[in-house]
């Protein structure tokens, strides 16, 4: 079955670029999201990227996609402690359910 | 739109007592999604339904979780009898599609109902 990994925790300094990295076992997604939870609501679309693309940048977001090595990391450019959240990447499995990684949770220090 | 609402936020109740959460999705959706968040095992999707009807249920841990929708604009998903390892936060979501055949659809979540069994 498809398996999805993030590491669980990065910790940056207010105005460093954040990497939040995934990887994932199968390959046949069409398109991978980035979900945002804030603490005490419910996820909330990032941004996506489709599966022939290699990288999407939408103003402070950097979507690379790597699908040699099963690899998408979404970048955060000028990381702001409004950014301080969980993120998950997800795959879009058999039957279109979306498959969602651990979650990264990123702390953003002053 | 109000977005996706569920009741209550908070539960809590004692084990082996019936729990039934709440949700009203939005409308125009057909696509209506059950989840599980827990520190261990992270976010598990429980059901989804597309117009009312249980698509794919294999995420129900067993037989004590059920989950209905008995019109467009209603679900629930109730636990019957509760455990304490079923304390969880609870999302419902919901979309007008899934992403098959090249096209992809957001799905918009509610604000989760916090269940604790004692």
């Amino acid at each position: 079955g498809e398996d999805v990994e993030q590491s669980l925790f990065l910790s940056v300094r207010e105005g460093d670029s954040s990497v939040i990295n995934c990887t994932y076992t199968d390959s046949s997604s069409t398109y991978l999201y980035w979900y945002k939870q804030e603490p005490g609501a419910g996820l909330q679309l990032l941004t996506y990227i489709f599966s022939n693309m290699d990288m999407k940048q939408d103003q402070r977001l950097t979507v690379l996609l790597n699908k040699k090595d099963k690899h998408l990391s979404l970048r955060i450019a000028d990381t702001q402690t409004g950014d301080s959240a969980i993120y998950f990447c997800a795959l879009v499995g058999n039957t279109g359910k979306l498959i969602f990684g651990q979650g990264t949770t990123l702390q953003v220090k002053p | 739109d109000a977005g996706v609402i569920q009741s209550p936020r908070h539960e809590v109740t004692e084990m082996g007592q019936e729990v039934t959460l709440r949700c009203k999705p939005i409308s125009g959706h057909d696509y209506l999604f059950w989840y599980r968040q827990t520190m261990m095992r992270g976010l598990e999707l429980l059901i989804y339904f597309n117009n009312n009807v249980p698509i794919d249920d294999s995420g129900m841990p067993e037989d004590r979780f059920s989950a209905k929708m008995p019109n467009a604009s209603f679900s629930t998903l109730k636990i019957q009898p509760s455990e304490p390892r079923d304390s969880a936060v609870y999302f419902c979501a919901s979309s007008t599609g899934v992403a098959v055949g090249g096209v992809t659809y957001e799905q918009y979540f509610g604000p989760g109902t916090r269940l604790t069994v004692t």
